[in-house]
């Protein structure tokens, strides 16, 4: 399976612990994106790689929300000190460039209780 | 603010009939643009993307695109109950990321 792979599928994770979700692109894929998603919203942008480069991060995004994609490769997100807010499916996608398709992975379903 | 705006539904339709979602985006300069279809609980698959005024064309489903009014359209015919489902409308403008609507939820009832 060539597709984006997200791991894990589900986290489930108690309030204040540190949690990180992995994302592997298509390979040859420049772009990277990773969002948010709660019911019945679109997608919510968090940040995006272009290769090895963050190049966007949403100004919603709290401090304590960091991306990392070393190499220009893999990517990871790390939520520290999560909170029941932080709640929902993430989403990491990419593209071949600006402006072209992108394609999900199947997602992180994170549950903080 | 760059916005994407999508009827959020629920959008009831036969089986069988045409089913067609609309989607209007604010930013000018957004060129290209895309479809993504989401069943609950799933991620977001793309269903189609269309850069040019006009119709494009994949199996029973066209993408219509007008730029001077500012909106999208995706039409699919012979709806089936598979095509159940909500479907996203994104914008790509000329910076860095997509621009997403919330999504319409359709319904083909059999």
């Amino acid at each position: 399976d060539t597709g984006v792979s997200q791991d894990p599928r589900h986290k489930i994770t108690k309030r204040g612990q540190n949690v990180t979700f992995r994302c592997d692109p298509i390979s040859e894929h420049n772009r990277l994106y990773w969002y948010r998603q709660t019911l019945g919203q679109g997608p919510e942008f968090l940040t995006y790689f272009q290769n090895e480069a963050q190049l966007e991060k949403s100004r919603l995004l709290s401090d304590r929300f960091s991306a990392e994609r070393p190499k220009g490769s893999f990517s990871t997100l790390e939520i520290q000190r999560t909170e029941q807010g932080d709640s929902a499916m993430y989403l990491c996608a990419s593209s071949r460039n600006q402006g072209a398709e992108a394609f999900f992975g199947q997602g992180t379903r994170l549950t903080v209780v | 603010q760059k916005e994407v705006e999508q009827n959020s539904g629920p959008l009831s339709v036969p089986e069988g009939a045409i089913a067609s979602l609309n989607c209007t985006y604010s930013d000018r300069g957004s060129q290209s643009f895309f479809w993504y279809r989401q069943y609950s609980g799933k991620s977001p698959e793309l269903i189609m993307f269309i850069y040019s005024n006009g119709d494009k064309e994949d199996g029973r489903f066209t993408a219509q695109l007008n730029k001077a009014s500012q909106y999208v359209s995706l039409l699919i015919r012979d709806s089936q109950p598979s095509d159940s489902a909500t479907y996203l409308c994104a914008a790509g403008t000329s910076g860095y990321q997509l621009i997403w609507g919330a999504g319409t939820k359709l319904i083909i009832k059999p």
